[in-house]
């Protein structure tokens, strides 16, 4: 069990530029969630997947935001035309699907965006 | 939709001492109950969670007790190290069929030597 990973850790960008960051789950883990989590705030919800169906979006999620899990594994989150407040770290959760303890979400390193 | 209320922070305590960082949450239904811990720069660990009323989670001498009757899930522990310096979350699940996490601000706690 190698955790959640998730690349770049960093990124810096200039606003209206187009960034992309993967996340790769725990190994057999259906459910993978996204976050977003501003300077001292608890992390946000952004949208979720059951395997590679994307089921469910949070309204902080302006069209300019994307997200994919083409094949149930791997999980992509495109912002397009950047924004200062985008600004934020990005987090990623993946759980193995079911009730009770197998809903427990773990959590990956997060990619912190900046745009200046 | 589920919202948290966790004691304001930062908490700032000598190592040794007890803690109890509050945390009442409002849910639909009765949702597992999760704490999460977040140290400088990295990502949320799990801390402890429960799954039903009167569960107790525990882990790393950090404990807390899912009470149904005053919807809380406060969490303790009696001699907090400098080590457990970092932010604190609470954070029910929506349960139904996305199970997303609502978290709360956060408490910092800080310890000294």
């Amino acid at each position: 069990d190698t955790g959640v990973s998730q690349n770049p850790r960093h990124k810096i960008t200039k606003r209206g530029q187009n960034v992309t960051f993967r996340c790769d789950p725990i190994s057999e883990h259906n459910r993978l969630y996204w976050y977003r989590q501003t300077l001292g705030q608890g992390p946000e919800f952004l949208t979720y997947f059951q395997n590679e169906a994307q089921l469910e979006k949070s309204r902080l999620l302006s069209d300019r935001f994307s997200a994919e899990r083409p094949k149930g594994s791997f999980s992509t989150l495109e912002i397009q035309r950047t924004e200062q407040g985008d600004s934020a770290m990005y987090l990623c959760a993946s759980s193995l699907g079911g009730s009770g303890l197998k809903e427990t979400q773990y959590f990956g390193p997060g990619t912190r965006l900046l745009v200046l | 939709g589920n919202s948290v209320t966790q004691m304001e922070g930062p908490v700032t305590l000598s190592e040794e001492a007890f803690l109890t960082i509050n945390c009442t949450y409002t849910a639909t239904g009765y949702p597992s109950l999760f704490w999460y811990v977040q140290y400088p720069g990295e990502g949320l660990q799990l801390l402890l969670k429960a799954t039903k009323a009167d569960d107790k989670g525990s882990n790393k001498g950090f404990e807390a007790t899912y009470r149904k009757e005053t919807t809380s899930f406060h969490l303790e522990k009696g001699s907090v190290q400098v080590s457990d310096s970092a932010v604190y979350f609470c954070a029910p699940h929506s349960g139904g069929s996305n199970y997303k996490l609502t978290f709360g601000k956060g408490t910092l706690l800080t310890v000294n030597p």
